[in-house]
């Protein structure tokens, strides 16, 4: 069974910064393309990045670049999204999600809560 | 603003069809055929209905059904129940980014 299990989520003032985490486990990670997706509260989906399965190629959306940088292990089967200079607009549900071809995720983690707010 | 547009709700009667639109351009839902839905129910993880504009995956139920003609998907759920009851969100590749989301619709079971 494909399990996606985030944490590293809380509550930061603007400005600063947190690490996300995401470990997958049941199915071969090493071969798959993981994103991170956003949830703001009461609105819609936002892709935020994904990685290639060897680390090698990496995608932001716009609003994120510069701030965000997505890596992974898959040593340990795990995904990270490092996100500084962290404003309101990024308080939101984030999600792990694995591709499961282009333009779709097959499975989400149960996600994590960002809150920026001082 | 999202960059695929979908009605804000839609409603429907246990037994009828509903169809949710989700509108885009050349360069994400008319220039791929790449488009996904999901149903998020409330607290709830998003779970993935069709991929591929038409296929879906195991365990999905073949009331459930999309297509795409030009740069407007759809999805229709036909024999509405009451666990139909959610939001739904389209998505594409586009030529900007791996995806792109809908504003996502609100399906009420009436």
């Amino acid at each position: 069974e494909v399990q996606l299990v985030e944490s590293g989520g809380g509550l930061v003032q603007p400005g600063g910064s947190l690490r996300l985490s995401c470990a997958a486990s049941g199915f071969s990670f090493s071969t798959s393309w993981m994103n991170w997706v956003r949830q703001a509260p009461g609105k819609g989906l936002e892709w935020v990045a994904n990685i290639k399965p060897d680390g090698s190629d990496k995608y932001y959306v716009d609003s994120v670049k510069g701030r965000f940088t997505i890596s992974r292990d898959n040593a340990k089967n795990s995904v990270y999204l490092q996100m500084n200079s962290l404003g309101a607009e990024d308080t939101a549900v984030y999600y792990c999600t694995r591709a499961g071809g282009p333009g779709w995720f097959d499975s989400w983690g149960q996600g994590t809560l960002v809150t920026v707010s001082s | 603003q999202s960059a695929l547009t979908q009605p804000r709700s839609v409603s429907g009667s246990p037994g009828q069809s509903v169809t949710i639109s989700c509108t885009g351009t050349s360069s994400d839902v008319g220039g791929y055929n790449y488009v996904s839905w999901y149903q998020q129910h409330p607290g709830k993880a998003p779970k993935v209905m069709i991929y591929d504009v038409s296929k879906r995956p195991s365990g999905v139920p073949d009331r459930i059904s999309g297509s795409k003609s030009g740069n407007t998907a759809s999805l229709t759920i036909s024999g509405l129940q009451a666990e139909d009851e959610a939001d739904y969100y389209c998505c594409s590749q586009s030529g900007r980014y791996p995806a792109v989301f809908g504003g996502g619709t609100k399906l009420t079971v009436l």
